[in-house]
């Protein structure tokens, strides 16, 4: 079956611009996690989703970042005012199951956001 | 510094030579997961483990968790080129909640043709 869709795959965008990245996750899955990978770092937590509601926003860097996810299944991911440090590529992943359980994450190919 | 802590952060290996990345914790490991990453893509889930001692294999990768639970090994056994990316480890340190996963920073591998 498909797996976790981002879009775009890459994003070019200037300093100060609204940006807004999309997740779909594999159908069925209640849990939806967006991470951030930097370059030569390990995953940074973002926001973590359980059906539509987020337990888990403890890791959006600032309050220009937001997301939401509607109908328990696509998610996006809104960055305002970009700066260039918010360049990264932004993961997407999903498990059948949240905070009860033990079940791998399956991600996306993420979207590369350079921001000029 | 890290909570989990991957070793070595590179690694370049002759094709057909054997190779072991390692992954270690100083809290108790509830779950331990492998990742394998290539450029431009996201992460492809490799192996999960969870009890003390467990050990798993998939074609010639085997990944193992100590007893004490704090360090899991992955070895790649006459490595290919295919094996070439990135390996992560990422690990839930709390029972039962894999979404606080924690992550290693990734083990670079070249293979040498």
């Amino acid at each position: 079956g498909a797996g976790v869709s981002q879009s775009p795959s890459n994003k070019v965008t200037e300093k100060g611009k609204d940006v807004e990245l999309r997740c779909d996750p594999i159908s069925g899955h209640t849990a939806l996690y967006w991470y951030r990978q930097s370059l030569g770092q390990g995953l940074e937590f973002l926001i973590y989703f359980q059906g539509n509601s987020a337990p888990d926003k403890s890791g959006l860097p600032s309050d220009r970042f937001s997301a939401e996810r509607t109908g328990g299944s696509v998610s996006t991911l809104t960055i305002q005012r970009t700066q260039q440090e918010d360049s990264a590529v932004y993961l997407c992943a999903s498990s059948p199951q949240g905070a009860s359980g033990n079940s791998p994450l399956h991600f996306g190919n993420g979207t590369r956001l350079t921001v000029t | 510094s890290q909570e989990l802590e991957q070793s070595p952060q590179s690694l370049i290996v002759q094709e057909g030579k054997n190779l072991t990345i390692n992954c270690t914790s100083s809290k108790t490991l509830y779950g331990l997961y492998w990742y394998k990453q290539k450029y431009g893509e996201g992460l492809i889930f490799l192996m999960m483990l969870q009890k003390g001692g467990e050990e798993k294999s998939h074609e010639k990768i085997t990944a193992k968790l100590d007893e004490k639970k704090q360090q899991s090994s992955l070895h790649i056994t006459a490595s290919q080129p295919s094996h070439a990316g990135i390996y992560l480890c990422g690990a839930d340190i709390i029972p039962r909640s894999n979404y606080q996963l924690i992550w290693g920073a990734g083990t670079k591998l070249i293979i040498k043709p």
